[in-house]
């Protein structure tokens, strides 16, 4: 069974910068790609970025584009983000998710728990 | 960006009722559409891929249709761990972009 956990929440200063990880375990890894979305309180999903099996394509929302980036280690089973230039708008639940190819779409087939990041003086 | 249009933003009913929840897209998305369904606290769970498909260990009283710009998604009977909030997806451009929600909740 696919598993992924999410570590590396917490409090940080607005400007600051944090690193999310996510660990992997239950299937081959670099065989798929990888998104992170999150989830401010008591709001909707928002879709923030993926990285390709290999790492080679990669995409961001418009609203963390140049301030945060994602990247994998596939010798260790392990997905990143890291996120500079924090704003109080960044509050929220953070989410790795694993893209699965189905019927030559794409879906969001396992997720992590989450992990809050809350940006505040 | 496409954006995704769900409604109603909120459903009252009861356990055993039918129940349809539309999502509509700005623009065709042929049928790149998801749907997931978030239980207060967790994760968000896949329930229907390719618009019309059933995921794996997901009930059948879950089915899914659409194509283009309009889907749906209905529960047949419900039940009570039914009872959370549902969000469509498209995964036909980038940025992936969801639905702003439908809280099902119990009359």
């Amino acid at each position: 069974q696919a598993q992924l956990v999410e570590s590396g929440g917490g409090l940080v200063k607005p400007g600051g910068s944090l690193r999310l990880s996510c660990a992997a375990s239950g299937f081959t890894f670099s065989d798929y790609f990888l998104s992170w979305v999150r989830q401010a309180p008591g709001k909707g999903l928002e879709w923030l970025s993926y990285i390709s099996s290999r790492g080679e394509i990669i995409y961001y929302a418009d609203s963390v584009k140049g301030r945060f980036t994602i990247s994998r280690d596939n010798a260790n089973n392990l997905l990143y983000l890291q996120m500079n230039s924090l704003r109080a708008d960044d509050t929220a639940v953070y989410y790795c998710a694993r893209e699965a190819v189905e019927m030559a779409t794409t879906c969001l087939d396992y997720w992590g728990q989450g992990t809050l990041v809350t940006v505040s003086s | 960006d496409i954006q995704m249009t769900q409604s109603p933003s909120s459903l009252s009913a009861s356990v055993g009722d039918r129940v349809t929840i539309t999502c509509r897209a700005s623009q065709s998305i042929s049928n790149y559409l998801n749907w997931y369904q978030q239980q207060p606290g967790k994760a968000p769970k896949l329930l229907i891929y390719a618009a019309s498909g059933l995921q794996s260990g997901v009930p059948s009283r879950f089915s899914g249709s659409g194509s283009g710009t309009d889907f749906t998604l209905t529960i047949s009977s419900l039940q009570p761990e039914d009872f959370a909030t549902y969000y469509c997806q498209q995964t036909y451009s980038i940025p992936q972009t969801f639905g702003q929600g439908t809280k099902l909740e119990i009359k």
